[in-house]
């Protein structure tokens, strides 16, 4: 059974920041492009980032470039979003998800989503 | 501010149509596929169409894609209540070598 299981979110100060974790079992972690995509309270959903299978290539929404970092582990079968110069509006419901038609998406399975609140 | 417009919200009774379109430009649903989503408040989105028109397993064959030129559409026949939710489309974008989520729609079965 695929999973992918976040971890990682909470309080962080603006400014601060916070590394969201992914953790993924039940297929071959490392053949696939994964994506981090966020909803902020009352919005929409907005993609932020994803990165190749061998992490090699990566892409960022606008507003997170140079502030936000993904990464992962493919020894590990982790995912990560390391979260800098946290502002209020990266206040959002995180999921990670698995893009099984490289950057072009085909989001099939979906992590349960973590919460990061940015506030003082 | 999304690339990809869709309306802000749909309705219909049980047993009725509802379409919901995405318009987007020739650097997104021009060039690239079109991926549907459903969201329900508090779970995690759920792919419901890929690649224009595909339909992933388990999802009911009451959900269709099209495609044509830059705009994209959903289709959802028989409208149960449990279809009641927000619907994104998705798709790359090559101009801005981003993935573009559409604005949403929020579904209403009255």
């Amino acid at each position: 059974e695929v999973q992918l299981v976040q971890s990682g979110g909470g309080l962080v100060q603006p400014g601060g920041s916070l590394r969201l974790s992914c953790a993924a079992s039940g297929f071959s972690f490392s053949g696939y492009w994964m994506t981090w995509v966020r909803q902020s309270p009352g919005k929409g959903l907005e993609w932020v980032a994803n990165i190749k299978e061998d992490g090699s290539e990566k892409y960022y929404v606008d507003s997170v470039k140079g502030r936000f970092t993904i990464s992962r582990d493919n020894a590990k079968n982790s995912l990560y979003l390391q979260m800098n110069s946290l502002r209020g509006e990266d206040t959002a419901v995180y999921y990670c998800a698995r893009a099984t038609n490289g950057r072009y998406g085909r989001d099939d399975y979906w992590g349960q989503g973590t919460l990061v609140t940015v506030s003082s | 501010q999304s690339v990809l417009t869709q309306p802000p919200s749909a309705s219909g009774t049980p047993g009725q149509r509802v379409t919901i379109s995405c318009s987007g430009s020739n650097s997104n649903i021009g060039s690239n596929t079109v991926n549907w989503f459903q969201h329900l408040p508090g779970t995690a989105p759920k792919l419901l169409i890929y690649r224009n028109n595909q339909r992933p397993s388990g999802v009911p064959d009451r959900f269709s894609g099209s495609k044509s030129g830059t705009s994209a559409s959903l289709a959802i026949s028989g409208l149960q209540s449990e279809d009641e939710a927000d619907y994104y489309c998705a798709a790359w974008d090559d101009s801005l070598n981003v993935y573009v989520f559409g604005t949403g729609t929020k579904v209403t079965v009255l």
